[in-house]
């Protein structure tokens, strides 16, 4: 049974990077894309992108110029870079798998972490 | 973009009753990629169904999941206790673009 782990800052400041970790355990990265999912408190869920085993990587077109994700697949590792903060960043991060062959969906995530932006 | 609009924004039903929850989206959904899940309070979502009507692995045959193009329902059949939580729908599209609905509550009467 795969696990998915998020780990990082709770809090950080405005116009500073974000840099959150999956760590990734039970399973194998391969077959999978490795995905960024994010709620804002008492609101909806967004995709924020994925990695593909290979490194390739897919990023919503809302946030493709702030946004870097990667997978070292030694570590078992994903990892999200988030650029120029700002209050309406601050949410709950997941990270989740969505298998290569599936449906588009998300058969696996993490506990999530809280990210607060603020000064 | 698919936008995915769910109906109603808050279901009010008791314990044994059955739940009717409606994703509809913009645009037909291609090959039936189309995932609803359930979050309850401080939890992640958890996977209930794909592909528009398969079940995830452990997830009770009182959901099930229906629908193609741009009308997909999923039903609870007997509410139980533990039913009483916040639901969304999900596409994909070959951007690659995933994309959710804002959410059906489903709480006790």
């Amino acid at each position: 049974q795969v696990q998915l782990q998020e780990s990082g800052p709770g809090l950080v400041k405005p116009s500073e990077i974000l840099s959150l970790t999956c760590t990734i355990s039970g399973g194998s990265t391969s077959g999978y894309h490795w995905n960024w999912i994010r709620q804002p408190a008492g609101q909806g869920l967004e995709w924020l992108g994925h990695v593909h085993n290979s490194g390739r990587s897919n990023y919503n077109p809302s946030l493709r110029s702030r946004v870097i994700m990667s997978l070292d697949t030694s570590k078992s590792q994903l990892s999200l870079k988030l650029y120029s903060l700002s209050a309406a960043d601050t949410a709950v991060y997941y990270c989740a798998r969505d298998p290569v062959d599936g449906y588009g969906h998300f058969d696996s995530w993490g506990q999530g972490i809280l990210v607060t932006v603020s000064s | 973009e698919i936008v995915l609009t769910q109906s109603p924004g808050t279901l009010s039903l008791s314990p044994g009753e059955s739940a009717t929850l409606s994703c509809r989206a913009s645009q037909s959904v291609s090959t039936s990629f189309l995932a609803w899940y359930q979050q309850k309070p401080g939890q992640a979502p958890r996977l209930l169904i794909y592909g528009a009507s398969s079940r995830a692995t452990g997830i009770p045959d009182r959901f099930s999941g229906s629908g193609s193009g741009t009308d997909f329902t999923l039903t609870i059949r007997t509410l139980e206790p533990e039913d009483f939580a916040v639901y969304y729908c999900q596409q994909y599209e070959s951007s690659p673009l995933f994309t959710f609905g804002p959410g059906t509550k489903v709480d006790i009467k």
